[in-house]
């Protein structure tokens, strides 16, 4: 069963700073992997989807790379901004396209 | 265009009661998916359909789930007999592609709170 964990649970940073999320999944035999950001009591958005064949994508200041060897995600944010003030959520995707969650991280940045 | 819709935002249900989810994906996404969401964690995966057929219904919690999409489009989550370990946020997701290949787009969710 593919389990997803996510480091650190909380970050608070002052704004301007670049900064590292971390994923780890038990399971390397993935399809895609997705993060998204949710903000309080809203639905999820995707930030950027890395197929299987990639080992990064980048999207404006956010750049997640994949290395499904061992089984490791990272988004970077650079120049961290308090509206990137949210939850960040990493996704490997199971078979069928399902995703497989991790808890988050829950990122404060302060002006 | 439109996005994934989801009604009602809110439902507040007595225990024992049934409750109907309806989700309306991005027009033409074939794949549907369900996940649920409890207070502080991520999001779990319940059921997948492609077109109108559930293709993966391992993440139901139990035989008091059920989720139909009988056009294709539409889909709707049904809970019988429900218990407040069910209060959680419902989440629908629609995807443009074959399982595997297309970005899912989720919708605003659905809080459901049994009493």
């Amino acid at each position: 069963k593919q389990e997803v964990t996510q480091i650190p649970a909380a970050l608070s940073v002052p704004e301007g700073e670049n900064l590292v999320l971390n994923c780890s999944f038990t399971d390397s035999a993935i399809y895609n992997l997705q993060w998204f950001r949710q903000d309080p009591g809203k639905g999820l958005t995707s930030l950027l989807l890395i197929q299987s064949s990639q080992r990064e994508q980048t999207s404006g200041r956010l750049n997640a790379s994949l290395d499904k060897s061992s089984g490791r995600s990272t988004l970077y944010i650079a120049a961290s901004q308090p509206g990137d003030s949210a939850t960040y959520l990493c996704a490997p995707w199971g078979q069928g396209g399902k995703l497989i969650f991790g808890q988050g991280t829950e990122l404060s940045v302060k002006p | 265009g439109a996005g994934v819709s989801q009604t009602p935002s809110n439902k507040v249900t007595e225990k024992g009661k049934y409750v109907e989810l309806r989700c309306d994906p991005i027009s033409g996404h074939t794949a549907l998916y369900w996940y649920r969401q409890s207070l502080g964690q991520g999001p779990e995966f319940l059921i997948y359909f492609q077109g109108t057929g559930a293709a993966d219904d391992s993440g139901l919690p139990n035989d008091r789930f059920f989720a139909v999409r009988p056009e294709g489009s539409v889909s709707t989550l049904k809970i019988q007999r429900t218990e407040r370990g069910d209060s959680a946020v419902y989440l629908c997701a629609s995807s443009s592609r074959v399982a595997g290949v297309g970005e899912q787009y989720f919708g605003p969710g659905t809080r459901l709170t049994v009493t």
